[in-house]
């Protein structure tokens, strides 16, 4: 498996908490992306970042924020969580260049209560 | 902005029949397309990356095959086994800005 870490696996958190997703490689890949999966939605893309500090919103960026200081570790923020961000999320790697694989992580189920 | 389609969202066939699966995309101006499985709870796993300048790409029994111009690929698997139950997610991503985009997926059962 490529070398991607996700923390928590699992969390539980009220409404209006802030709550951070982490995710850690160790491929020093340029590319690194966080995506939410829920039932009739699939996977939507919700930030990805080109390099550190360089970062971009995906379709469903409202309430998230990320950060990017350090090539091997990329961090989803929810500042005030709500119920509506109950999902599972997941990290995904990629190199640099037109020809390369993305790999993602092992995912992180987050429940808003 | 780039749309992935999957059909049929979901599939049942008998064991040891040869299937395919669809992706089509709107936008033609891609890099690459990459075919992924996920098995329910878990994570999406790499199945073929097929380049911009390739038609397909075989592992095993997956062949899955690209066409830029029509903005379609296929994932042909041969012989199917109930291991192969799992959903199938196909991607895309685009040339200028890198975003990966998704599939829904097409949820595949191998009756026994």
């Amino acid at each position: 498996d490529a070398g991607i870490t996700q923390s928590p696996r699992h969390k539980v958190t009220e409404t209006g908490t802030p709550v951070t997703l982490r995710c850690h490689q160790t491929e020093n890949h340029r590319y690194m992306y966080w995506y939410r999966q829920d039932p009739g939605h699939g996977l939507r893309l919700i930030h990805y970042s080109y390099g550190v500090k360089d970062t971009d919103k995906g379709e469903v960026s409202d309430g998230y924020s990320v950060s990017r200081s350090k090539t091997e570790d990329f961090l989803l923020t929810l500042e005030s969580a709500t119920s509506s961000q109950t999902s599972v999320y997941f990290c995904a790697i990629r190199a640099r260049g037109g020809n390369t694989e993305a790999f993602f992580g092992q995912g992180t189920r987050l429940t808003v209560v | 902005k780039q749309e992935v389609t999957q059909i049929p969202a979901a599939l049942s066939v008998p064991e040891g029949e040869n299937l395919v699966l669809n992706c089509s995309f709107t936008d033609s101006a891609i890099y690459n397309l990459q075919w992924f499985r996920q098995d329910p709870g878990k994570g999406l796993t790499s199945l073929l990356l097929i380049q911009s300048s390739q038609r397909e790409q075989t592992s095993g029994r997956l062949n899955a095959s690209l066409d830029k111009s029509s903005g379609r690929s296929t994932l042909y698997i041969a012989a199917s086994q109930p291991g192969d139950s799992a959903t199938y997610l196909c991607a895309v991503w685009r040339n200028r800005d890198d975003k990966i985009i998704f599939g829904k997926g097409t949820r595949l059962h191998i009756l026994p």
